[in-house]
């Protein structure tokens, strides 16, 4: 199974500013996906990273506020450009993995971003 | 993409059996259905996924019925640790959705 690490784990930031999340993964994978989950809220999708292209992203979201990187199979990094406060949220990075059985997704352990 | 629905809260206690059902009417034929778990302050973990019938392993037991428009995910004598939320997904081939809400299980002593 894939072991994904996010760093940071958490960030107090001020409004108007700006904060890369990196996510990195022990294999090479395709696609790497990102999502905001509000609080006391479900996992809404951001954007969908393949290495080598543009991410695509869900409606909503737009390049210019969260812009993503994927340099290579393993690493991605989500920014989160001109906070404010309505940005608090964690912050995920995810992968899938497919093997005989299933198609499993796994989920780094979030960024909690407060922004004040 | 099919919508997913399923009770917003749960209660139950220590040593019961919980089962947690997943309405998806609009699921298509390459749609597989996924369970996850998540506990507070960390991300989703994979517990089942299925296609028909019934899947089993260490963790739950996956129902799904021969129309495929639903799905009961049950764990078997619950333990406090259990308490968490767990979200139904419905997933084609290599797309994850969007979560919808997910129920919160409360597991009572």
């Amino acid at each position: 199974s894939a072991v994904i690490s996010q760093k940071p784990s958490r960030d107090i930031c001020q409004r108007g500013t700006s904060l890369t999340i990196q996510c990195q993964v022990d294999s090479q994978v395709t696609m790497m996906f990102w999502y905001r989950q509000q609080p006391g809220q479900s996992l809404t999708l951001i954007a969908t990273a393949n290495q080598g292209s543009e991410a695509t992203y869900e409606s909503g979201f737009v390049i210019d506020k969260f812009p993503i990187s994927r340099p290579n199979l393993t690493f991605s990094t989500l920014t989160v450009s001109n906070m404010s406060p309505e940005d608090s949220s964690i912050y995920l990075c995810s992968v899938e993995e497919k093997d005989m059985r299933d198609t499993e997704a796994f989920f780094g352990q979030g960024t909690r971003l407060t922004v004040v | 993409l099919a919508k997913t629905t399923q009770p917003i809260s749960m209660d139950s206690y220590e040593g019961q059996e919980v089962n947690i059902t997943c309405s998806h009417n609009n699921i298509a034929t390459n749609d597989y259905i996924t369970w996850y778990q998540q506990f507070p302050s960390q991300g989703p973990r994979f517990i089942i996924q299925g296609y028909k019938t019934k899947v089993t392993n260490e963790v739950a037991s996956l129902f799904i019925p021969a129309d495929r428009k639903s799905s009961t995910l049950s764990l078997p004598r619950v333990s406090l640790s259990d308490t968490a939320v767990y979200y139904c997904l419905v997933i084609v081939g290599s797309y994850i959705p969007t979560f919808g809400r997910g129920t919160s299980l409360i597991v009572h002593p």
